[in-house]
C-alpha cells in the first residue's frame, strides 16, 4: 500500500528564511508525487508535481522540491520565506498497484513565518 | 471555467439525519475522490470512482454512500448522520497520471 510521511506538524521560520518541509512516500510502483498547499477556509492548491520526468521539480511561489529514489524522499523547498507563505502543505503520492488510481495524502505541516 | 463545485458549502445537521453532498466537474475527469479532513489526520479517503457508474471504497467508508450515475457528478450520502461524522469535506477529480483538483469543501456539523 502507498502511504506518506510528513515530519513535523508545524514549521516555523523566519521571513526570509529557507523554508524546508519533509516528505516521505512508500510506493510499490515508480510513483507520482505532489505537494498542496492550502490557505484557511480554502480547498487545497496544487504546488508542484512530480511525474517521473525530472527530479528536481519547480513550482509556482517559488517553491521546488527534489525527488530522491534512494531516500525516499520528495522534499519542498524556498530559499526565502515570505509573510504569504504562511499556510498548511499537504506532500501526496499516486502509485500503488491498483494503477494510480488512488491519492494518497499525508497529514499535513503547518507552516509559520515569523517577521 | 468553474472546475470542481461543491454543493452545499456549510450544513449543520442533527443526529440521525441524512443528507447529500454533491459534486460536479467539467473537466470530464475520469476520476473523482471524496476525502474528509480533520485535524491532525489530513485528508482522508471516503470513496472514489474510476468511471460512470463504478466506486470503490477509500479507508474510512463506513457511514457512508457514494453514487456516480452521471461522469461529471459523484455524490456523498450520510443515510444516518453521528457527530464523528463532523468534519471538512473535499471533492477532487483528476484524470489518469495527473494531479487532483479539489472544490472549496463542505464544512458539516453534526449535533
Amino acid at each position: 500500500a502507498q502511504s506518506v510521511t510528513q515530519l513535523g506538524s508545524h514549521v516555523s521560520v523566519s521571513e526570509g528564511a529557507l523554508v524546508l518541509l519533509r516528505c516521505n512516500y512508500s510506493s510499490s510502483v515508480p510513483p507520482y508525487l505532489f505537494w498542496y498547499v492550502q490557505y484557511p477556509n480554502q480547498g487545497l492548491q496544487l504546488l508542484l508535481k512530480y511525474t517521473s520526468a525530472a527530479t528536481l521539480v519547480k513550482g509556482i511561489n517559488g517553491f521546488e522540491a527534489e525527488f530522491k529514489k534512494s531516500e525516499t524522499s520528495f522534499h519542498l523547498t524556498k530559499p526565502s520565506a515570505h509573510m504569504s507563505d504562511a499556510a498548511e502543505y499537504f506532500c501526496a503520492v499516486s502509485g500503488n498497484s491498483g494503477g494510480y488510481q488512488k491519492v494518497t495524502f499525508g497529514t499535513g505541516t503547518k507552516l509559520q513565518v515569523i517577521p | 471555467n468553474a472546475g470542481v463545485t461543491q454543493t452545499p458549502k456549510f450544513r449543520v445537521l442533527k443526529t440521525g439525519q441524512s443528507m447529500t453532498l454533491l459534486c460536479a466537474q467539467d473537466m470530464n475527469h475520469e476520476y473523482m475522490y471524496w476525502y474528509r479532513q480533520d485535524p491532525g489526520m489530513g485528508l482522508r479517503l471516503i470513496h472514489y470512482s474510476v468511471g460512470e457508474g463504478t466506486t470503490a471504497k477509500g479507508e474510512v467508508p463506513d457511514g457512508y454512500n457514494v453514487s456516480r450515475l452521471k461522469k461529471q457528478n459523484f455524490l456523498l450520502g450520510l443515510e444516518s448522520a453521528a457527530p464523528s461524522q463532523t468534519s471538512v469535506y473535499f471533492c477532487a477529480s483528476r484524470s489518469w497520471g495527473t494531479e487532483a483538483f479539489f472544490g472549496q469543501g463542505t464544512r458539516l456539523t453534526v449535533v
